[in-house]
């Protein structure tokens, strides 16, 4: 079974603080590394995806980094806002018997930023 | 909007009874994925349809199944319901011309067993 965790579970921050959140993957059958935003009432909504170790991606003020050695990504939000508020989900895909669409999950960090 | 659909948005039933829920993909994607995410745990990879063939399983009870149609939409039956099968079911997609497999989520479907 593979184990994916993040890291905090929740956390709460004033607006224009920056924050950082970590996934944790085991590293072997690793094929990429999917970070989704979930917002309430709403469906994920992809964010990044990397695949190579010392991967970069940027999109406005989120940032995510991926180290496929040691089997861990690290999401960045610079100078949060209240509309950051939602759930971050990362998800390695795995490679199985040729099966590599396969995304593993983890329960997310719910993040809320106070106005 | 992600352009993958899913009927219907919310369905109470009562245990032992047995429900069918619906995914259209976005136009041209081949891959379906079905998804449950119930309270407290992460979403559950569930299983995968390719062009109307089962391409992955994940951790899907016996008592549910699921199939692709030749217009590439996908049903996900669940049957001798169980409370604990009360969770929140999405259906993805994505496209074989994608080479990182981006997968895109529908609205879900609530389902409340009671």
């Amino acid at each position: 079974i593979l184990n994916v965790e993040q890291s905090p579970q929740s956390l709460h921050v004033q607006e224009g603080d920056s924050t950082n959140f970590t996934c944790s993957f085991p590293s072997s059958n690793f094929y990429a590394l999917h970070w989704y935003r979930w917002e309430t009432a709403k469906s994920p909504e992809a964010l990044f995806v990397m695949t190579l170790n010392g991967d970069e991606k940027k999109k406005g003020r989120i940032s995510a980094t991926l180290n496929t050695k040691e089997g861990y990504s690290y999401l960045y939000i610079k100078g949060s806002q209240p509309e950051d508020s939602a759930t971050y989900l990362c998800a390695p895909r795995v490679s199985y018997g040729g099966a590599t669409n396969k995304l593993i999950f983890g329960t997310g960090t719910l993040l809320a930023v106070q106005p | 909007d992600s352009g993958v659909t899913q009927t219907p948005k919310h369905l109470i039933t009562a245990t032992g009874q047995r429900v069918t829920l619906r995914c259209s993909p976005r136009s041209g994607d081949l891959s379906v994925y079905w998804y449950q995410q119930s309270l407290d745990q992460g979403l559950q990879f569930l299983i995968q349809y390719y062009n109307g063939e089962e391409r992955a399983k994940g951790n899907i009870l016996e008592r549910f199944s699921a199939q692709q149609f030749p217009d590439l939409h996908s049903e996900l039956n669940l049957s001798s319901l169980e409370l604990g099968d009360s969770a929140l079911y999405f259906c993805a997609s994505s496209s074989i011309r994608d080479r990182v497999g981006e997968q895109y989520f529908g609205p879900g479907t609530r389902l409340t067993v009671t």
